[in-house]
């Protein structure tokens, strides 16, 4: 079964530098999620989206700004970026938001700042 | 607001043993509560989930979990442990349908099954 795919796996940027992270959801789901989990952590919720239109807002710095397409992908933008942004960054989707199905995550984007 | 809380940072357990990972809860209304395991480099795998009805909950790989309401409790649970069920273990609650849809997360148990 198609699951969720998430690029790139890793990613490598210095401090100040910027960095986009992509999600592609399993067909047919149209709410994608976002979390971010720190070493040895657990997921904290970054932002939703449903239907193109951001749904729920966690704790997602300023410097951070998400989006959903038409296609109903998602990117993560992440700007000035420092070194406690080092994390496993997970996206997640859903059949939609208002449905008690389960979210299924993606193999996440290890994101290390030097 | 809700929270979830797993008391036990690490369980071992037996292979071939039963094994218990605990999770309490805390949420307005109506609780939607999710189990998810997670391999080294890997994202969250579902593994099971309750919405309403039973309590006793069935889910993939021979795990079930138990709500219990008066306890505010979704404990996971598995007749026999195998070397392969070793992993962590996170305990998830959101609100109903009305409320917001992300997942609040348990800080997560590492499971270790001794051959």
């Amino acid at each position: 079964a198609a699951g969720v795919i998430q690029s790139p796996r890793h990613l490598i940027k210095e401090k100040r530098e910027t960095a986009t992270l992509k999600c592609y959801p399993i067909p047919r789901h149209d709410t994608v999620y976002w979390y971010q989990q720190g070493p040895g952590q657990d997921p904290q919720f970054l932002i939703s989206f449903y239907e193109k239109m951001q749904s729920d807002k966690g704790s997602i710095p300023d410097r951070f700004s998400a989006q959903q397409f038409s296609d109903y992908h998602s990117e993560l933008n992440m700007s000035s970026l420092e070194l406690g942004d080092s994390a496993l960054y997970f996206c997640a989707s859903s059949l939609s938001r208002y449905s008690n199905q389960p979210q299924h995550f993606g193999d996440g984007t290890r994101l290390s700042i030097l | 607001a809700q929270s979830v809380a797993q008391p036990e940072d690490q369980v071992n357990v037996a292979e071939g043993n039963p094994l218990t990972v605990k999770c309490t809860y805390s949420v307005s209304g109506n609780p939607y509560l999710f189990w998810y395991v997670q391999y080294p480099n890997r994202g969250l795998q579902f593994l099971l989930k309750y919405i309403t009805g039973d309590n006793l909950v069935k889910g993939s790989y021979g795990f079930e979990a138990e709500f219990n309401k008066s306890q505010t409790s979704f404990h996971l649970k598995k007749p026999s442990a195998l070397v392969s069920d070793s992993a962590l273990y996170f305990c998830a609650v959101r609100e109903g349908l009305a409320g917001a849809n992300n997942l609040f997360f348990g800080t997560g148990t590492r499971l270790t099954v001794i051959p």
